[in-house]
């Protein structure tokens, strides 16, 4: 089954940094790869995905790239505010109808 | 719509006690997703249906846990008998395939003591 490795899994920048999460991913079949945000004490929510077709996808101040070579893709926040503290979590899933895996989470602490 | 709804919000029991977790998936989703979260261990899949029937429940951890979805419109996640570990919040998730977002209910946190 796929595996999706997340790094780090805590991350302090100062606002208005750039901050970059990592993932790996181990099933060469998957082609579907979002992003979810988790505020403290709130439920996911999707604020990016990325499909296999694509190299990078942005919207705003966020942006995913993706490596499929590589099979790892990336998250890119610019212009970091303190409401991007959360935790955020990758996934991926393939046409097979596998099942959403995700990663292990990294919590984006950003300092005033 | 108002999202995925479960319920309820929070529970706590004790050691040993039966816990049912209920949840209203988005009208029309044809996948119902259950998530547990734990420190640990993040965010597992523990079932998911596609169309009311169970596709995988290879995450589900023992046979103290079973899910039913009846219909369309509802899906329980049972556990019995109640055990510490099982402590956790359990998200449900709805979605139109899975390879599109997965939207979340609010999840149901669960202290078992």
């Amino acid at each position: 089954g796929e595996n999706v490795e997340q790094h780090p899994s805590t991350l302090s920048v100062q606002e208005g940094d750039s901050a970059v999460i990592k993932c790996t991913y181990s099933d060469s079949a998957s082609n579907y790869f979002p992003w979810y945000k988790q505020e403290l004490g709130k439920r996911p929510q999707l604020i990016i995905d990325i499909r296999s077709n694509v190299g990078e996808k942005k919207d705003q101040r966020i942006a995913v790239t993706l490596n499929k070579t590589a099979k790892h893709f990336s998250l890119h926040i610019t212009e970091t505010q303190p409401e991007d503290s959360a935790v955020y979590f990758c996934a991926a899933s393939n046409n097979a109808g596998n099942m959403l895996t995700f990663g292990g989470g990294t919590r984006l602490m950003v300092k005033p | 719509d108002a999202g995925v709804i479960q319920s309820p919000r929070h529970e706590v029991t004790e050691m040993g006690q039966e816990v049912t977790l209920r949840c209203k998936p988005i009208s029309g989703h044809d996948y119902l997703f259950w998530y547990r979260q734990t420190m640990m261990r993040g965010l597992e899949l523990l079932i998911y249906f596609n169309n009311n029937v169970p596709i995988d429940d290879s995450g589900m951890p023992e046979d103290r846990f079973s899910a039913k979805m009846p219909n369309a419109s509802f899906s329980t996640l049972k556990i019995q008998p109640s055990e510490p570990r099982d402590s956790a919040v359990y998200f449900c998730a709805s979605g139109w395939d899975v390879r599109t977002e997965a939207f979340f209910g609010q999840g149901t946190r669960l202290t078992v003591v």
